[in-house]
């Protein structure tokens, strides 16, 4: 159980397009969705928490306009980076929690994004 | 605020030897504790978590942590290492009192030499 799932897995464009990234949680109904991001060879850096139904809280730095996330369900977040730049090359990762069931404070993690802007 | 510390970048440690690698934590209240592994371009394997009851936890794979309250630190171990162990590391910290941001260390690599 607690299965969280991104596609795509990678994800190659030019800059100047937008792209969009899923994350779902398969077999529980997350409250709460998280979008990170990680360098290489670096810790997460969040950018954003989601709860399902409510505007998105951005990290301080992280530009609303530019990342905009969705969490239109209890099962699907979206993260879409608009207007890409190669400096928004990055592995993106997302994380799922359900506070209101068994699996409590634990957050599960997506499999990770790799973007890549030329 | 809080935070958590990850002092080592990388242990290395011989197949079928104990290892350990380190974690400590600041929280003003009490705290919700995690490890993760991360293997190569995936995303992040949850391994165990301390919550609440008994300071030894025990997780996936065979590893456990100890929450040390004194010494504010919640160290990984693993009796026997594998060569399947080598990953990436990561402790997590979040305060139980409502704030719901979990904070993660810098991760420390961990290499399993045969």
């Amino acid at each position: 159980g607690a299965v969280v799932s991104q596609h795509p897995s990678w994800v190659i464009c030019k800059s100047g397009t937008s792209v969009k990234i899923e994350c779902r949680s398969l077999d529980f109904q997350a409250t709460t969705m998280f979008w990170y991001r990680q360098f290489p060879k670096q810790s997460l850096m969040l950018m954003a928490t989601s709860n399902e139904g409510s505007k998105a809280t951005y990290e301080q730095g992280v530009e609303k306009d530019k990342f905009l996330i969705n969490h239109a369900s209890l099962t699907l977040s979206t993260l879409t980076v608009t207007s890409a730049h190669p400096e928004d090359s990055s592995f993106y990762i997302c994380s799922a929690r359900d506070l209101r069931g068994t699996l409590g404070e634990t957050q599960y993690f997506g499999p990770g994004t790799r973007l890549l802007v030329l | 605020a809080q935070s958590v510390a990850q002092p080592e970048d990388q242990v290395n440690v011989a197949e079928g030897n104990p290892l350990t690698v380190k974690c400590t934590y600041s929280v003003s209240g009490n705290p919700y504790l995690f490890w993760y592994v991360q293997y190569p371009n995936r995303g992040l394997q949850f391994l165990l978590k301390y919550i609440t009851g008994d300071n030894l936890v025990k997780g996936s794979y065979g590893f456990e942590a100890e929450f040390n309250k004194s010494q504010t630190s919640f160290h990984l171990k693993k009796p026997s290492a594998l060569v399947s162990d080598s990953a990436l590391y990561f402790c997590a910290v979040r305060d139980s009192g409502g704030y719901q941001k979990v904070t993660f260390g810098t991760g420390t690599k961990l290499q399993v030499i045969p």
